[in-house]
């Protein structure tokens, strides 16, 4: 069974440009979730995707945020523009429609604004 | 609102000697579940335990185990005959067993890097 897949691995770009994240998760998991690690902080929830609906985006920071998850498979996360203090790690994770499960996490995307 | 604490940033333990790593969370629910994530230097995380609060009894997982105290509200993973390998960043994790908008939501404590010395 593969993975969750993640890619770019990794991003370097400059202030006000538009990076776009994409994640691939295991086939049949209904649940999607995005994550963030900004350095020397803990994970945040950014949101969380139920086939190709958005169940909670609570953690979604700001409108230079958009995520999609058309058909209910693949998932992208687009920054735009992006700024400084939107470096850091994003992980995406799938999970099954069973609540008691973890989830699978991707290899994360590390994002630096420079 | 559901927060978790792992109060040690950093740990160290010989090889083939036994570790314990703090987790200490606070909610208001009665029926969740708890995690231990592993995330080694390649960065991918990865399940260690998994703990589900209406169960008395502690998880184990070969040299895995946790020390849950629901009172107490703590959850500590306790790694026994430690391995290089096992030389990773660990996260605690709360997830809400109960349904709404945000069950599916994980949070995860600050992380405890585990250094294993030979």
């Amino acid at each position: 069974e593969a993975g969750v897949t993640q890619f770019p691995s990794h991003s370097v770009i400059e202030k006000g440009q538009t990076v776009t994240l994409r994640c691939d998760p295991i086939s049949g998991h209904d649940n999607l979730y995005w994550y963030r690690r900004v350095m020397g902080k803990e994970i945040k929830f950014l949101l969380h995707f139920v086939k190709e609906s958005k169940q909670d985006e609570s953690g979604m920071p700001n409108n230079r945020f958009l995520a999609e998850r058309t058909g209910g498979t693949y998932s992208t996360l687009k920054v735009q523009p992006a700024e400084l203090e939107d470096s850091g790690v994003y992980f995406c994770a799938s999970s099954p429609s069973d609540r008691s499960h973890g989830y699978t996490f991707g290899s994360g995307t590390r994002l630096t604004v420079v | 609102a559901q927060t978790v604490t792992q109060s040690q940033p950093e740990m160290s333990v010989q090889e083939a000697e036994t570790v314990t790593l703090s987790c200490t969370y606070d909610t208001s629910e009665s029926d969740y579940y708890l995690f231990w994530y592993k995330q080694p230097p390649s960065r991918q995380m990865i399940l260690v335990i998994r703990q589900e609060a209406y169960k008395q009894q502690n998880a184990t997982e070969n040299r895995f185990s946790v020390n849950f105290q629901k009172a107490a509200k703590s959850f500590s993973l306790k790694i026994s005959d430690s391995q290089l390998g096992d030389a990773a960043m660990y996260f605690c994790a709360y997830r809400s067993a109960i349904g709404g908008t945000s069950y599916g939501k994980l949070t995860f404590g600050q992380g405890t890097i585990l250094t294993v010395h030979p």
